[in-house]
């Protein structure tokens, strides 16, 4: 198995430019969460999905979407980049009474 | 909301050293995780705690959950360099009957340990 898996690695954006951030993980896992992660402030909650074709907002989830069309696919939406969305982003999953399982990260530059 | 003070920000120490750090937070909590992020991964969970006052060992790892819900600890005792890392406590309600694991996580203990 390979977890949870993360694309791209790495990214560097430009200001009002579009991009979409995957996370894929094969454990059949219904719980799905997006978070950042900025220094100092650990990982804060940007949206989850609690089952295939479902979203709900995290704590911090201003420009950004999401979608989970199919069970093992979380989607990350930035729709217009902004400087303030340069981050760490980290995908987990979760399944029953298990806890998250986070995938690798996404590390975003915006300018 | 729901915040959780993590101490100290950052330790330097000597290899072979115990380690001692801890999270607080201004509201109670059911659940209380540490994780531990190595430089370019995510975090990779070490110790769970589902019950106040709860004492929990993993290897040189040891893990309490506080009596009164509102804090948690960690120890580390003799440490190698491989413990090299940012340490992140985690806690978990269930206010209000939500289901979907909602995490608030500390701010994280940069641990350096010199050989």
């Amino acid at each position: 198995n390979a977890g949870v898996t993360q694309t791209p690695k790495f990214r560097v954006l430009k200001t009002g430019q579009s991009m979409t951030l995957l996370c894929a993980q094969d454990m059949n896992h219904e719980y799905m969460y997006w978070y950042r992660q900025d220094p100092g402030m650990g990982l804060r909650l940007i949206h989850y999905s609690v089952g295939e074709g479902t979203t709900a907002k995290g704590e911090v989830p201003d420009g950004y979407n999401v979608s989970r069309l199919k069970k093992q696919n979380f989607l990350l939406g930035l729709e217009s980049a902004a400087p303030s969305q340069t981050s760490v982003y980290f995908c987990a999953s979760r399944q029953g009474m298990r806890e998250q399982y986070f995938g690798p990260g996404t590390r975003l530059t915006v300018t | 909301g729901q915040q959780l003070n993590q101490s100290p920000q950052s330790m330097f120490i000597q290899e072979g050293e115990d380690v001692s750090m801890n999270c607080t937070s201004s509201s109670i909590f059911n659940t209380w995780l540490w994780y531990k992020q190595d430089p370019g991964e995510g975090p990779v969970l070490l110790i769970a705690l589902y019950k106040a006052g709860e004492l929990t060992s993993n290897g040189r790892l040891t893990a309490q959950f506080g009596i009164t819900r509102k804090d948690s600890f960690l120890n580390i005792s003799a440490s190698i360099p491989s413990d090299v890392g940012i340490y992140f406590c985690a806690g978990r309600s269930n206010a209000g009957g939500t289901s979907y694991g909602k995490l608030t996580f500390g701010q994280g203990t940069i641990l350096t340990v010199h050989p």
